[in-house]
């Protein structure tokens, strides 16, 4: 069936550095993919979005490209901030439109001053 | 403001008890989901429902059970039959069921069981 899997966390920065979360998934056809962000005590937000191959979405200083060949959805930032502490999903909606999505794991993102 | 409130924000559980974890919206959303979040899991869906008076079993649906009497209401209990409930509970709900890649999601129920 159709998954998403995600790097390990936590992943620890130092305030500037630059970011890359890891995601491959598995699925037939062309899902749509995206990233959710989680804060300490809080419900998920959608970060970005793409929905088809070589579609960039990016939000916030963040950006992931949707690469069909490798089947991956790496998250990338330039330069962190203490506030982007949080934990971030990678997700996909199959091709089949089955009313849900399919969550990573989640990776931890830690940064430090 | 709008959103989706999930209530209460801590329950315990004990053992051969039913609880029930409320979730409400005002956004006039169609569809509504229930994930639970185990640590280095992610999310699993447990029911979701498209539209009123209807719903369907997700990926983990045992022990678990739900309603859609109305639009903005969308209760999960939590049986007896689940044998291991501690999780934190997610609530979401979008638009509609076919325009569900942005979901917006409560602040979580943790639930434990004493």
């Amino acid at each position: 069936g159709d998954s998403v899997t995600q790097m390990e966390g936590p992943v620890t920065l130092s305030e500037e550095a630059f970011l890359t979360i890891n995601c491959t998934y598995t699925a037939t056809g062309y899902p749509s993919l995206f990233w959710y962000v989680q804060y300490p005590g809080e419900g998920l937000q959608l970060l970005l979005k793409a929905t088809k191959a070589d579609d960039k979405g990016s939000n916030k200083g963040f950006e992931a490209t949707y690469r069909k060949e490798t089947t991956s959805f790496h998250l990338e930032k330039g330069s962190v901030q203490v506030s982007d502490s949080a934990v971030y999903f990678c997700a996909l909606r199959p091709s089949s439109n089955t009313g849900k999505l399919i969550f990573g794991q989640g990776t931890t993102l830690q940064v430090k001053p | 403001d709008g959103g989706i409130t999930q209530s209460p924000k801590y329950l315990f559980r004990k053992e051969g008890q039913n609880v029930t974890l409320s979730c409400e919206q005002n956004l006039n959303h169609d569809a509504m989901y229930w994930y639970r979040q185990d640590p280095g899991q992610g999310l699993r869906l447990i029911y979701y429902s498209q539209i009123v008076n209807d719903f369907q079993k997700g990926d983990i649906a045992e022990g678990y059970s739900v309603s859609r009497e109305k639009k903005e209401s969308f209760p999960l209990t939590v049986t007896s039959a689940q044998k291991n409930p501690t999780a934190f509970y997610l609530c979401a709900s979008s638009i509609d069921g076919n325009n569900n890649e942005k979901l917006f999601f409560g602040s979580g129920t943790q639930l434990s069981v004493l």
